[in-house]
């Protein structure tokens, strides 16, 4: 069954230091999401990203952070310099194109910054 | 705005014990409601899903859920728990056309005990 990976499946950084969370979606997916999950709370939704553009995004995706297809498979999400409050579970997902479509979540990356 | 409510943060159950587990949405459109699974340390499992039709749906490891638009409820059970379920439940709803943001409530965490 296909489903969508991540990785590294933990990262510990640096505060100020930038990092790059890798995922990739199922592969015949058009529609690709990063959500996080800060330790002990809900499952926030940060970006959605559509034929190679966002589509949505949050109040707490602001100009730190940044997503990017470089290639036909992989989906990443940048943060640029990293903050203490960013340490939480990074979720992707992707669904594919039409209604009622599930989002297939990857395992998730935890990201600790020190 | 759209919200999900989980009244019960954690909840702990006898094996063999039924169990529900309690989700109210509000959605201003026709929601797309959904039940994932978080064991420890791992990703999202999507348990079920609700967009149309019957409104008692059935999903994987022996879990179904209600819709009842009446009460904006989407609760869910399970007749006889088993120690692997113990994990942390969420209720999501989403658009029902699709491609959208999932919008999550805070979970409920289920420990089971002998």
């Amino acid at each position: 069954e296909p489903e969508v990976t991540q990785t590294p499946s933990h990262q510990v950084t640096q505060m100020g230091q930038e990092v790059i969370l890798r995922c990739v979606p199922i592969s015949n997916h058009l529609y690709f999401y990063w959500y996080r999950q800060i330790l002990g709370q809900k499952v926030e939704f940060l970006v959605s990203f559509y034929n190679n553009e966002i589509s949505e995004k949050s109040e707490i995706f602001d100009d730190q952070f940044s997503v990017e297809r470089p290639d036909g498979s992989n989906f990443t999400l940048k943060i640029r310099s990293t903050k203490l409050e960013d340490s939480a579970m990074y979720f992707c997902a992707s669904n594919g194109q039409g209604v009622r479509e599930t989002q297939y979540f990857g395992p998730g990356t935890r990201l600790l910054v020190l | 705005a759209q919200s999900v409510t989980q009244p019960d943060i954690h909840i702990t159950v006898s094996e063999g014990a039924s169990l529900e587990l309690r989700c109210n949405y509000s959605y201003g459109a026709t929601p797309y409601l959904f039940w994932y699974v978080q064991s420890p340390g791992q990703g999202l499992q999507l348990l079920l899903k609700y967009f149309s039709g019957d409104t008692l749906v059935q999903g994987i490891k022996g879990f179904e859920a209600e819709f009842k638009r009446s009460q904006s409820s989407f609760n869910l059970r399970k007749p006889s728990v088993h120690w692997s379920d113990a994990a942390e439940y969420f209720c999501a709803v989403g658009s029902y056309s699709g491609n959208t943001p999932l919008v999550f409530g805070k979970g409920t965490r289920l420990s089971v005990i002998a």
